[in-house]
């Protein structure tokens, strides 16, 4: 399975913008590049995915690299509520493929109020 | 639609029980996964069925695990003669098939095996 690299933590400031950097040198013209969160004591929650182009979703923003070998997760504005694990994920969305998600250690945002 | 429910949320047994846990997806949802998540980790892919038909197992899916999912509606994740080891949080998820919005996952149970 093609990988991922996030930093483990990062800090932000309530109200303030995050990008969120994710490093897949690996990826496969197959992959989708998937971001999840989990809240503490809660199951991960769907952010956003994408293939090529840019994306944007109430949730956040999704920006691509061309060669697609990174991508950015953008909160334009971060809230408290946010502060969570974030795992960026790649899956192969070939029809014959199990689909599964195969979770990295994701990275852990803080957001000071 | 209430999302995937887990049931039950916590389960305490002692060495050696068995356990049995129930998952409920998403009515429209024909992909169901079982995953396993330890502290400060993020969670493992042990299994998914499509409709009935489990079609594929992670090698930690150990002989004492077993899954069903009947008339691919509800799902059961067993666990045979628990070891401490097995303490984790038993997370369930479900999607169409295909990509569209991703999965959406339970809660989890939380098993502790003392």
């Amino acid at each position: 399975d093609a990988k991922t690299t996030q930093p483990n933590s990062m800090e932000s400031n309530e109200e303030e913008p995050v990008h969120l950097p994710c490093n897949h040198s690996t990826i496969s013209g197959t992959d989708y590049i998937h971001w999840y969160r989990q809240l503490p004591s809660q199951g991960p929650e769907y952010v956003i995915h994408g293939l090529t182009s840019n994306v944007n979703n109430r949730m956040a923003s999704l920006a691509i690299a061309e060669d697609r070998k990174s991508s950015t997760l953008i909160l334009h504005r971060a809230t408290l509520r946010d502060a969570a694990v974030y795992y960026c994920i790649l899956r192969d969305e070939r029809n014959n493929a199990g689909n599964m998600l195969t979770f990295g250690g994701g990275t852990r945002l803080m957001v000071k109020p | 639609d209430t999302g995937v429910s887990q049931d039950p949320r916590h389960k305490i047994t002692k060495r050696g029980q068995n356990v049995t846990f129930r998952c409920d997806p998403i009515s429209e949802h024909n992909r169901l996964y079982w995953y396993r998540q330890t502290l400060g980790q993020g969670p493992e892919f042990l299994t998914y069925f499509q409709n009935e038909a489990q079609l594929e197992k992670s090698r930690l899916l150990s002989d004492r695990f077993s899954a069903e999912r009947p008339k691919g509606s509800f799902s059961t994740l067993e666990i045979q003669r628990t070891e401490q080891g097995d303490s984790a949080m038993y997370l369930c998820a479900s999607s169409r098939t295909g990509f569209g919005d991703g999965y959406t996952f339970g809660s989890g149970t939380r098993l502790t095996v003392v």
